[in-house]
């Protein structure tokens, strides 16, 4: 069983950056993670994949606003010149055994 | 271009059986392990099962465990899960999802369990 920690809900104006969190648990703190994100009424995205060391890897036609890094358990989605469409659910995602997702964040762009 | 296109949800019964399916497209199939997924509605997203590439290894949650069977046919580029004994809390739309990263989603198919 892998924890991920994510804040329920997060906003920024448009235009603005904003940085989301996951947080791994501290037996799994140099886990990497992916991101995903998922507009509503829609199936999930593959945004990125982070590892411990901070680099990220991004999917297909994802846009240079979006990045991600690490420090220690977290592992942070960061997203820059924030438009209308970005506001939707943001889970982060590990894997082991299984596949372990975090709560989710709901970001409003205001 | 990958594609990936889940069928075979809808209404059924407690205690009632349904087949999902998720037909792919645009990659190697037998190269990847597949998952399945689901969401329940307002709710955020659980992992259900895996599959390895030659279908030679499974892996389920305790939720759905002994109840539910991941499948694949690779010479039909499809990803299966027979789902049996079926609650009310298993309501959801289910996606599959390409590797360990998810890389790629389809668009999901919703079950409903209702009497």
């Amino acid at each position: 069983q892998i924890v991920l920690t994510q804040s329920p809900s997060a906003s920024a104006s448009l235009g603005a950056s904003v940085k989301l969190t996951c947080t791994l648990d501290s037996g799994h703190s140099n886990y990497g993670i992916a991101w995903h994100q998922q507009q509503p009424e829609k199936g999930p995205r593959f945004l990125m994949k982070v590892n411990s060391g901070g680099s990220h890897t991004k999917g297909d036609g994802v846009p240079d606003r979006f990045s991600g890094s690490s420090s220690g358990a977290e592992r942070y989605l960061i997203i820059s010149s924030l438009q209308s469409d970005d506001e939707a659910d943001y889970y982060c995602q590990t894997w082991g055994t299984g596949m372990f997702f975090g709560g989710g964040t709901k970001l409003t762009v205001l | 271009e990958v594609h990936l296109v889940e069928s075979g949800g809808g209404l059924v019964q407690p205690g009632g059986s349904l087949r999902l399916s998720c037909a792919a497209s645009g990659f190697t199939f037998s190269s990847y392990w597949m998952h399945w997924v689901r969401q329940a509605p307002g709710k955020g997203l659980v992992w259900v099962s895996r599959i390895n590439g030659d279908g030679s290894s499974t892996s389920y949650a305790d939720s759905v465990k002994d109840r539910f069977t991941i499948s694949r046919d690779n010479a039909k580029n499809t990803l299966y899960l027979q789902m049996n004994s079926l609650r009310a809390e298993d309501t959801a739309v289910y996606y599959c999802a390409r590797d360990w990263v998810s890389d790629y989603w389809g668009r999901g198919t919703l079950v409903t369990v209702s009497s």
